[in-house]
């Protein structure tokens, strides 16, 4: 069974431009969160959708990011424009089940953004 | 957001067990205990997780003291491959969870 996976795996952007990154959970996982490392910081929630919709967006830092989960599988997060302080690595994870006590989130490799 | 405390390092040998101590005095009585690890270059991965009994997997033993103010994490014999940062995470909420990271303890294995 393939794991989470993100693409691509690093990207070098100028200061002003747009970068998208795509996460595409394990196969049949209604959630899907998004996390980030930024520099010397500890890693930080963005965000979590439970199929197609936004349950719970408390942690994007600001209206530069949108995170979209067309069709309820694969997820993109945008930032538009990047600012140097976005770079950092950027997590997806999925789960089956979050109503389950049991419940555990599987990350992916993650994205490595410089913004130059 | 529930705190968690774990000292910064650790170190051990190869094949010996290694007891990752994690301090959560501000647990409430629906938070679950979730031990997440960060190899080199991975992403996080889920290690184990329990409410107030001990637990075992196949990669660990989570023992959780009766207050629940504490908990350790025990890998019974560590391997080179183990070398990595252990976060001790308490899942508040329902399924509305997030997963709060604090700085873990970074473990590293010696030959």
């Amino acid at each position: 069974e393939a794991g989470v996976t993100q693409f691509p795996s690093h990207s070098v952007i100028e200061k002003g431009q747009t970068v998208t990154l795509r996460c595409d959970p394990i196969s049949g996982h209604d959630n899907l969160y998004w996390y980030r490392r930024v520099m010397g910081k500890e890693i930080k929630f963005l965000l979590h959708f439970v199929k197609e919709s936004k349950q719970d967006e408390s942690g994007m830092p600001n209206n530069r990011f949108l995170a979209e989960r067309t069709g309820g599988t694969y997820s993109t997060l945008k930032v538009q424009p990047a600012e140097l302080e976005d770079s950092g690595v950027y997590f997806c994870a999925s789960s089956l089940a979050a109503d389950s006590s049991t419940d555990t989130q599987y990350f992916g490799p993650g994205t490595r953004l410089t913004v130059l | 957001d529930a705190k968690t405390t774990q000292p910064n390092s650790m170190e051990s040998n190869e094949e010996e067990p290694v007891h990752l101590p994690c301090n959560h005095s501000t647990i409430s009585g629906t938070d679950y205990i979730h031990w997440y690890r960060q190899l080199p270059s991975q992403g996080p991965e889920y290690v184990i997780h329990g409410l107030t009994s001990n637990v075992n997997n196949r990669m660990a033993s989570l023992a959780i003291a009766e207050d629940r103010k504490s908990s350790t994490l025990i890998l019974h014999r560590a391997t080179l491959r183990d070398a990595a940062v252990y976060y001790c995470i308490l899942r508040v909420g329902g399924s509305n969870y997030k997963l709060t990271f604090g700085k873990g303890t970074l473990l590293t294995v010696n030959p």
